[in-house]
């Protein structure tokens, strides 16, 4: 089955750090575009971040110095570093595959279930 | 940044009708839009990118159009199952979503 599956999710003080992982099935990880998209609870859709095929990395300017994202091939796992957390990072985070045919990181065609960090002393 | 703005965003509507929303982005982006599909505690849907091309195993009642700053999805019969949240997202620069629009049976 072709599958994203997130754990590592939490409650986390503020200032805190956790990272989030999301093993893949049925894929190769490191052959495809992957992002990670944020909800908060009852609200929108965020975009977090992205690494392409070729290791390139990007970030949402809420995120960019705080956040990494990586992957391991021999896991076909892909990972968020969250740092200094805020309050305001509390959501949902997905992981999401995107695209590959033509090229588009940021269609994203597969998505995990999620997991729910919340952020709260 | 990008703004996309979606309207309206809640549509009453009834099994059968169709219906069509709106997503306004702040600057032209071509062509690179996509709508996404969301139900309760579930992750999104894929349905369409490009503005209008549909993603495989969606149904054909499902249709988008549009670009520039100027998009809509229109659902052409509305089913049971189509009782959800649709978001739509611009990929021109990195990416962003709109507020969604919740499709509500009236």
């Amino acid at each position: 089955d072709v599958q994203l599956v997130e754990t590592g999710g939490g409650l986390i003080q503020p200032g805190g750090s956790l990272r989030l992982s999301c093993a893949a099935s049925g894929f190769a990880v490191s052959s495809n575009y992957m992002s990670w998209v944020r909800q908060d609870p009852g609200k929108g859709l965020q975009w977090v971040s992205v690494i392409y095929t070729g290791g390139s990395t990007y970030y949402a300017d809420s995120v960019k110095g705080r956040f990494t994202i990586s992957r391991d091939k021999s896991k076909n796992t892909l990972y968020l570093q969250m740092n200094s957390l805020r309050a305001e990072d509390t959501a949902v985070y997905y992981c999401a595959r995107g695209l590959l045919t033509g090229g588009f990181p940021w269609v994203l065609t597969l998505w995990g279930q999620g997991a729910l960090v919340t952020v709260s002393s | 940044d990008i703004q996309m703005t979606q309207s309206p965003s809640t549509l009453p509507a009834s099994v059968g009708d169709r219906v069509t929303i709106t997503c306004r982005a702040s600057q032209s982006i071509s062509s690179w839009l996509a709508w996404y599909q969301q139900k309760p505690g579930k992750a999104p849907k894929l349905l369409i990118y490009k503005a209008s091309n549909l993603e495989s195993g969606v149904p054909s009642r499902f249709s988008g159009s549009g670009s520039g700053t100027e998009f809509t999805l229109s659902i052409s019969s509305l089913q049971p199952d189509d009782f959800a949240t649709y978001y739509c997202q611009q990929y021109l620069n990195y990416s962003t979503f709109g507020q969604g629009t919740k499709l509500d049976i009236k």
